[in-house]
């Protein structure tokens, strides 16, 4: 199994529709949880930290569900600048500062 | 400030030339790292250094080289460049107790011939 798990899409979505993205990770020790988002031909960028007791930025969700080893992210009122691909990371270890990350998941928002 | 900086942006190589990716950032980032982006593998960790003089491994450091003797600078070199080797190398650099937000440059793509 490999250590973080993603669907690689691409998810297709109307404007305005909501959409969910799960990935699962094989580390039980993992430690810290994100979702970095990535642009056709650019660089990741944080989207956001993934807490314990979940959390939420504008129109984004993330959730952490460490009895089951998976994180979420949802997206409502998706919008066209939405498109883009999304990368679950995940560090494993206290102290820890080396990233692991999924392959990502490709998001088209179509008008 | 700049943030994370590469150079060159793109390049091409033959088999058996080596060279030189460059990146500097100017946030006083004691965590530097590579990692390489492949279609269908995601990014992975080459090497990485948490401060100026110590660097170590990551999944992939077979055909590169680094070395940390300032902050700001991590450069990595490829010694013997290989097809195998035609990707797109991402830098990113982090400041410790920040949630390990990484600050990623905006990549070096190699391609060998």
């Amino acid at each position: 199994r490999k250590e973080v798990e993603q669907d690689p899409g691409p998810f297709n979505v109307p404007e305005g529709a909501t959409v969910a993205f799960n990935c699962t990770y094989s580390n039980s020790a993992s430690q810290s949880f994100f979702w970095y988002r990535q642009d056709c031909r650019k660089e990741p960028k944080l989207l956001m930290s993934v807490y314990s007791s979940g959390n939420e930025d504008g129109r984004f969700t993330a959730q952490l569900n460490r009895a089951s080893q998976y994180i979420s992210l949802l997206i409502r009122d998706s919008k066209l600048s939405d498109s883009a691909t999304y990368l679950c990371v995940v560090i494993s270890g206290a102290g820890s500062y080396q990233l692991t990350f999924g392959k990502g998941t490709k998001l088209s928002v179509i008008p | 400030n700049a943030g994370v900086t590469q150079t060159p942006k793109f390049q091409v190589l033959k088999t058996g030339q080596s060279m030189t990716l460059q990146c500097a950032q100017d946030m006083n980032h004691e965590y530097m790292s590579w990692y390489r982006q492949d279609p269908g593998m995601g990014l992975r960790l080459i090497h990485y250094s948490v401060g100026a003089g110590i660097t170590d491994q990551g999944e992939v450091p077979n055909g590169y080289n680094v070395s940390r003797s300032t902050t700001e600078d991590f450069p990595l070199r490829l010694l013997s460049a290989a097809p195998s080797q035609t990707s797109v190398y991402f830098c990113a650099s982090s400041p410790f107790g920040r949630n390990n937000e990484q600050f990623f440059g905006p990549g070096t793509r190699l391609t060998v011939l």
